[in-house]
């Protein structure tokens, strides 16, 4: 069975600090995608990445960053110099159909991530 | 077109009523799903529509509810004889082939 687990329920942290996300998943299927979405309080899911299992390299976009480590089933993500806007919770994950006839997102519990001034 | 649009926003209903949501997905997507968010979860899929061909349902989706998308636009949740437990946050997201799922800002059900 495929599983996303994000162990961190709630992380607070001082504006400029840097703060890591993590994201552990399970699944059988030697093909898949991870996903994070940051939700916030207004509700709507905003899409901030898609990674499949055959590329590995590590990706930057701005403060942000992901690291996909097949070794560890882990696709964490780091933001860097943390700002009051990035407050918010933070989604990752998978799909192992992605393309075919099932679309579903399997997602973990999330994690809270509270940015103080 | 600026993104999934969600309808209605905010929906109390009592106990054993009917209530119908719509979802008008980004133009010319072709795929549509929606989920389900209940408080500190995430997302949870319920029924997937590629066109107007309704592809796949979740066990999550008891027979109270039923998802159509008629003309392969937009797509309405209906469930029927509400129960406190349809208490959540139901969200639609849309696609194109196989590009990312952009989602809407979903439908907050209260059911009193």
């Amino acid at each position: 069975a495929q599983k996303v687990t994000q162990a961190q329920t709630e992380i607070s942290v001082v504006e400029k600090e840097d703060v890591t996300l993590d994201c552990v998943y399970e699944t059988r299927d030697t093909t898949y995608y991870l996903f994070w979405y940051k939700q916030p309080p207004s509700g709507e899911l905003v899409f901030l990445i898609r990674r499949n299992s055959f590329d590995e390299q590590n990706e930057i976009s701005g403060r942000y960053s992901w690291n996909f480590q097949k070794s560890t089933s882990s696709f964490n993500f780091t933001i860097t110099a943390s700002q009051v806007v990035d407050s918010a919770v933070y989604f990752c994950a998978l799909s192992d159909s992605y393309g075919g006839s099932q679309g579903n997102l399997i997602f973990g519990k999330g994690t809270k991530l509270s940015v103080k001034p | 077109d600026t993104g999934v649009s969600q309808n209605p926003r905010h929906k109390i209903t009592k106990r054993g009523q009917n209530v119908t949501f719509r979802c008008d997905p980004i133009s010319e997507h072709n795929r549509l799903y929606w989920y389900r968010q209940t408080l500190g979860q995430g997302p949870e899929f319920l029924t997937y529509f590629q066109n107007e061909a309704q592809l796949e349902k979740s066990r999550l989706l008891s027979d109270r509810f039923s998802a159509e998308r008629p003309k392969g636009s937009f797509s309405t949740l209906e469930i029927q004889r509400t129960e406190q437990g349809d208490s959540a946050m139901y969200l639609c997201a849309s696609s194109r082939g196989k590009s990312e799922a952009f989602f809407g800002q979903g439908t907050r059900l209260t059911v009193v």
